[in-house]
């Protein structure tokens, strides 16, 4: 089975760097992914580890290391507009039913940002 | 219209009722998702459907009937729910459900269902 833990909630203050922590507990893993969800919307896909190592794209960046089943999402120059949930998710290896992968989400942190 | 919409946007209905949740794809994508969020629970996954076949249902119960009649609309059927049952319905989709791009899913806005 899977097992996700992520912090409930942060706060951080505009213009910091905020780092968010996930473990991981799978039973095969294949990848792990961060979605943002701001309140009352969809989610959106930020970033995907498969490999150990930092990956950045802009403000954001994530690391993973798989021996460590951990992962963090680094969010730089902290704006008003990152106040929002952030989720991990773990992508297992071994396909489920005919052929798809099971993707396990966290309950989420909620980070909220202040001035 | 882009993304992935969802119709209705908010439901209230009785135990006794029979709803549909609507979703429509714009993407291209060959997979689709119906997904459960409670609050403070995590995103749970209900059916997979790949290439309109069902290859996923995750333990849900009977009165959660999906639809998937080509690879862009995805329906979920409702039919003498619970209170319990009251949640945000999300479905999103992703280029496929196997290969690499399984898991980067594209979400909806939601169906928010209160049961009374």
């Amino acid at each position: 089975g899977q097992n996700i833990d992520q912090p409930t909630e942060m706060t951080a203050t505009e213009g910091a760097i905020v780092q968010i922590n996930c473990t991981y507990q799978t039973s095969g893993f294949n990848g792990l992914f961060w979605y943002q969800q701001h309140a009352g919307e969809a989610p959106t896909f930020l970033s995907y580890n498969v490999l150990d190592g930092l990956e950045e794209k802009g403000r954001f960046s994530s690391f993973l290391s798989r021996s460590k089943g951990y992962s963090y999402l680094l969010l730089k120059e902290l704006q008003m507009k990152d106040s929002a949930s952030y989720l991990c998710a773990v992508r297992s290896l071994w396909k489920t039913g005919a052929g798809s992968y099971q993707l396990t989400f966290g309950k989420g942190t909620k980070l909220s940002v202040i001035p | 219209e882009t993304g992935v919409t969802q119709t209705p946007r908010h439901l209230v209905m009785g135990m006794t009722n029979k709803k549909s949740l609507k979703c429509e794809q714009h993407l291209g994508h060959n997979a689709m998702y119906w997904y459960k969020q409670s609050a403070k629970k995590p995103l749970e996954l209900m059916f997979v459907y790949s290439l309109e076949e069902r290859v996923e249902n995750n333990s849900v119960p009977s009165r959660f009937s999906p639809e998937c009649p080509n690879s862009s609309h995805l329906f979920l059927h409702l039919h003498t729910l619970q209170p319990e049952d009251s949640a945000l319905y999300l479905c999103a989709s992703s280029q496929d459900a196997g290969g690499a791009a399984a898991g980067e899913l594209f979400f909806g806005e939601g169906s928010r269902l209160t049961v009374l």
